[in-house]
């Protein structure tokens, strides 16, 4: 099990540059999870797909932030354009959540660490 | 809606010392519980959970957290600590959805 794969691991880039951050789910889990991590608000999640539908994008900071889910093993995080404030980890996670399973924990990747100068 | 509250931002501790790590949650419904840690420069972990049952769980590293239903709560305990459980320690909590929402976290510096 290769577990839940980011890519890339870092990333810099310049103020209104778009950028896109990847993920592959753990092969069989059918709920995706994109967080934000930052030292001023832990932890805050952005959006979740369950078969490859969004559920909820409350958490999507604004309009220049999308994600989206084309196939069971493959989400992207895009931010267009980007800026300072943007600079923070992403992290993906997968589950096999469902209504009918809920206690089933998340799994995570590694994280991208983006930095937006 | 939910919402997770960690009570301490910063904890530092002595080898050997024991730790209590408090966590509140707000959810009117059936929740599950989660820990999760998170060590220097790795992702996260699950650590402990709750569904149902025994309040008290036990989970990996000698860890254990205790459900208090009419105090909202999710304390995380270790009766002594070593300095490789240094990291960064979550609570999460999930409810009626598979929507887990994290507080914002507590780190733990252990120095020998």
């Amino acid at each position: 099990d290769a577990g839940v794969i980011q890519s890339p691991r870092h990333e810099v880039t310049e103020m209104g540059q778009e950028v896109t951050l990847r993920c592959k789910p753990i092969s069989g889990h059918n709920s995706l999870f994109w967080y934000r991590q930052t030292m001023m608000r832990g932890l805050e999640l952005l959006i979740y797909f369950n078969n490859n539908v969004p559920i909820d994008d409350s958490g999507m900071p604004e309009d220049r932030f999308s994600a989206k889910m084309p196939n069971a093993s493959f989400s992207t995080l895009k931010i267009q354009p980007s800026e300072p404030r943007d600079s923070a980890v992403y992290f993906c996670a997968s589950s096999t959540g469902s209504h009918l399973l809920l206690n089933s924990p998340l799994h995570f990747g590694n994280g991208t660490r983006l930095t937006v100068t | 809606a939910q919402s997770v509250s960690q009570h301490n931002h910063h904890v530092i501790l002595s080898e050997a010392a024991s730790l209590e790590l408090g966590c509140n949650y707000s959810y009117g419904g059936t929740v599950n519980l989660f820990w999760y840690v998170q060590y220097p420069g790795q992702h996260l972990q699950l650590l402990l959970k709750y569904f149902s049952g025994d309040p008290l769980v036990k989970g990996i590293k000698g860890f254990e957290a205790e459900f208090i239903k009419s105090k909202f709560s999710f304390n995380l305990r270790k009766p002594s600590v070593q300095w490789s459980d240094t990291a960064e320690y979550f609570c999460a909590v999930k409810g009626h959805t598979d929507k887990l929402i994290f507080g914002t976290g507590t780190r733990l510096q252990v120095f020998p």
